[in-house]
């Protein structure tokens, strides 16, 4: 059974550009979320989606998007990069809202 | 303000040896207590889960204790191995509300060999 893919993998941006990652949930699961993992602050909760709807959003700004497609697959936008937003960005997928989260490999962002 | 705290930051054990990496928490809320394990260059792997209903749970070589008074719980690590060399987090969530995860800020653990 394929685990959660996040692609791509490794990602360099300059700084003021947009960038978009993409998670393929586990087959079945239909909970998406997004983490953002660095070493100053950890892991962190972005967004959550479930059925195409968002469910829980964390304190980011507005800069930071997602949107589930109906085949669960997600995506995460980033517009106008700062060089703080360079992290390793983290998809969990869940079957249910109340289920355990698997997490893909991750996308590593650098803005330069 | 962490909602999760974690403790120590780093940990070296012999091969052999009890690894003990401790999480604490405020919001009573919670109701889910979930381990992860990080190796560098992957994303976190889920380790082991607890819900407040027990005091420990056990799987292999692996043990959540949990103290829902003290509003702490700890990871015991059995007979500890080189490969369990890794980066472990604790979390805890609301599975009834919001649910999304609060991680502690993490253990660098080393087995020697």
């Amino acid at each position: 059974k394929a685990g959660v893919t996040q692609t791509p993998r490794y990602l360099i941006k300059t700084r003021g550009q947009q960038v978009t990652l993409s998670c393929s949930p586990i087959s079945g699961h239909r909970s998406v979320s997004w983490y953002q993992q660095t070493p100053g602050q950890g892991l962190q909760f972005l967004f959550e989606y479930f059925s195409e709807t968002q469910r829980n959003k964390g304190n980011f700004p507005g800069r930071f998007s997602g949107r589930q497609f109906s085949n669960s697959r997600s995506e995460m936008n980033v517009s106008t990069l700062e060089l703080g937003d360079s992290a390793l960005y983290l998809c969990a997928s869940r079957r249910g809202m109340n289920t355990e989260a698997f997490f893909g490999q991750g996308t590593r962002l650098t803005v330069v | 303000q962490q909602q999760v705290k974690q403790s120590p930051q780093s940990l070296i054990v012999q091969k052999g040896g009890i690894s003990i990496i401790n999480c604490a928490y405020e919001n009573t809320a919670f109701d889910y207590f979930p381990w992860y394990q990080q190796f560098p260059g992957k994303g976190p792997a889920l380790l082991i889960a607890i819900r407040p209903d027990v005091s420990e749970k056990k799987e292999g070589r692996f043990t959540i204790s949990f103290n829902k008074s003290a509003k702490q719980f700890s990871l015991h690590i059995m007979d500890s191995q080189p490969g369990d060399s890794a980066t472990y987090f604790c979390a805890a969530s609301i599975l009834s509300g919001a649910n999304n995860l609060f991680f502690g800020t993490g253990t660098r653990l080393t087995v020697i060999p």
